[in-house]
C-alpha cells in the first residue's frame, strides 16, 4: 500500500501551459506539504496544509495555486509555466508535530518545461 | 540563504567499513534534527532523528551526533552496506514553526 502517492510521475509540458499535480495520503495524517527540489538538488518547502487550511506559504509565484479538496489530498496547480519551473516537486504529509510524526514523502513528479 | 550545509556531495566507502556524514546548520533556534535517505526516482524516507536536548541517538547501525556549539550533526553508518548507497539528506526545524528545512544532500556510495 503507497502511503504518499503522488501522479503523474512525469511531465513534459510546453511553456504557457497549466498543469496540475495529485496528491493522495491513506496515513491519516493532517498535515499536507508541497515540496521543490530544484537542480542543485535543494529540497525546499512551497506548501504546507494542516486539516485543508493552508499554514506555509512560502515566496512561491501565485502561479502555483495548492488546492485540498480534503485532509487526505493536496493538488498542485501550476499556471503559465515557465523554464525555471523544471523541477522534481514531492508531496509529502505529516502528523501535526513533526517530533512525533517524521515526513512521508511521496516518490517525486518531475516536471520538465520546454 | 543556506542554514543547512551538507559540503560533501559524494561519499565513497568499503563494505563493513564506517560512513560518516556530515551536516552544518547557521540557525541556533533549531531544535530538532534529521536524517533522510533517498533512492533513485523515489521520494526521500526518514532514518534516524535527534532533539537539541541530546548529543547522541543511536538506532541499530545508525548514530547520529550533535554538536551545539559547533552546529554540526553527524550520521554515522557502521558497518556500512551496500544496500546503504543512496542520497542522505540533513534537515533541521525550530518545531515552533514546523518548517522542515533541507541540506542538498551527501550521496553515498558503498562498495562490496
Amino acid at each position: 500500500d503507497t502511503a504518499v502517492s503522488q501522479t503523474p510521475k512525469y511531465l513534459v509540458t510546453q511553456m504557457g501551459n497549466d498543469k496540475s499535480i495529485k496528491c493522495e495520503q491513506n496515513l491519516g495524517h493532517d498535515t499536507m506539504y508541497w515540496y521543490k527540489q530544484d537542480s542543485k538538488k535543494f529540497l525546499k518547502i512551497m506548501f504546507s496544509y494542516n486539516n485543508k487550511e493552508l499554514i506555509i506559504n512560502e515566496t512561491v509565484p501565485n502561479r502555483f495555486s495548492p488546492k485540498s479538496p480534503d485532509k487526505a489530498h493536496l493538488n498542485l496547480h501550476i499556471n503559465s509555466l515557465e523554464l525555471g519551473d523544471s523541477a522534481v516537486y514531492f508531496c509529502a504529509s505529516s502528523q501535526e508535530g513533526i517530533r512525533d510524526s517524521p515526513l512521508h514523502f511521496g516518490n517525486g513528479t518531475r516536471l520538465t518545461v520546454t | 540563504d543556506q542554514q543547512v550545509k551538507q559540503n560533501s556531495p559524494s561519499l565513497s566507502v568499503q563494505e563493513g567499513r564506517i560512513s560518516i556524514l556530515n551536516c552544518d546548520y547557521t540557525n541556533s533556534m533549531f531544535d530538532y534534527f534529521l536524517w533522510y535517505k533517498k533512492y533513485p526516482a523515489e521520494g526521500p524516507t526518514f532514518l534516524i532523528s535527534i532533539s537539541s536536548i541530546k548529543d547522541k541517538n543511536e538506532d541499530g547501525r545508525f548514530t547520529v551526533f550533535l554538536n551545539k556549539s559547533a552546529k554540526h550533526l553527524s550520521l554515522h553508518i557502521v558497518p556500512s552496506q551496500p544496500g546503504d548507497s543512496a542520497v542522505y539528506f540533513c534537515a533541521a526545524i525550530n518545531t515552533g514553526f514546523q518548517k522542515l528545512v533541507f541540506g542538498t544532500g551527501t550521496r553515498l556510495l558503498v562498495s562490496p
